[in-house]
């Protein structure tokens, strides 16, 4: 099956800095890797996802990179905000035998947008 | 935009009682998980769910926990006899396919609290 490490699992970063999350998956068959944020006492919503297909995604002040070869992916937000203060959880599918994805989630990084 | 729902957003029961906790996921949607995340940890898989049956389990969803689609809309997850450990927010999501290509949608969680 699939394990999914992420690093680091809190964060603190001055408004305005850059924030990096590191992933690393097992499974060499794994290409959809999507990034969710929760808020305290929400629900996880997709802020990012990318494909084995590309290296690199970017939306606004977010991106994420793919590197296959090493099997991990990152998550880079840019000029961060307070409202980016949230935990965010990488993930990586293993497709059953219905076709269907089955998301192993990260353990979660706790970011903190200091004012 | 359509949302996946879930009711109750707070269930608390006696160790040992029956729970079911209900999801209408989106309407056009034709595959179906539940996930749990026990205070402060993961999101963690527990069951997938296509074409009226379940296509995958993990280790957690043992003989205690089953599935049904009652109708075209609801998606309920059942507990028969609860203990401490299921204590935890179990959230319902959908996509509208399986494969690597499409977003699975959560629902704002049910918070189930075992006493």
């Amino acid at each position: 099956g699939e394990n999914v490490e992420q690093h680091p699992s809190t964060l603190s970063v001055q408004e305005g800095d850059s924030a990096v999350i590191k992933c690393t998956y097992s499974d060499s068959a794994s290409n959809y890797f999507p990034w969710y944020k929760q808020e305290l006492g929400k629900r996880p919503q997709l802020i990012i996802d990318i494909r084995s297909n590309v290296g690199e995604k970017k939306d606004q002040r977010i991106a994420v990179t793919l590197n296959k070869t090493a099997k991990h992916f990152s998550l880079h937000i840019t000029e961060t905000q307070p409202e980016d203060s949230a935990v965010y959880f990488c993930a990586a599918p293993l497709i059953s035998n219905f076709g269907n994805e089955k998301l192993t989630f990260g353990t979660g990084t706790r970011l903190t947008i200091i004012p | 935009e359509p949302e996946v729902t879930q009711t109750p957003s707070h269930q608390v029961t006696q160790m040992g009682q029956e729970v079911i906790l209900r999801c209408v996921p989106i309407s056009n949607h034709l595959y179906f998980y539940w996930y749990r995340q026990i205070l402060g940890q993961k999101v963690e898989f527990l069951v997938s769910f296509y074409n009226n049956e379940i296509s995958e389990k993990s280790e957690i969803f043992d003989d205690q926990f089953s599935v049904e689609r009652p109708d075209g809309s609801n998606f309920t997850l059942k507990i028969r006899s609860t203990k401490l450990e299921d204590s935890a927010m179990y959230f319902c999501a959908s996509s509208d396919s399986g494969g690597i290509r499409n977003e699975q949608f959560f629902g704002p969680g049910t918070r189930l609290t075992v006493l």
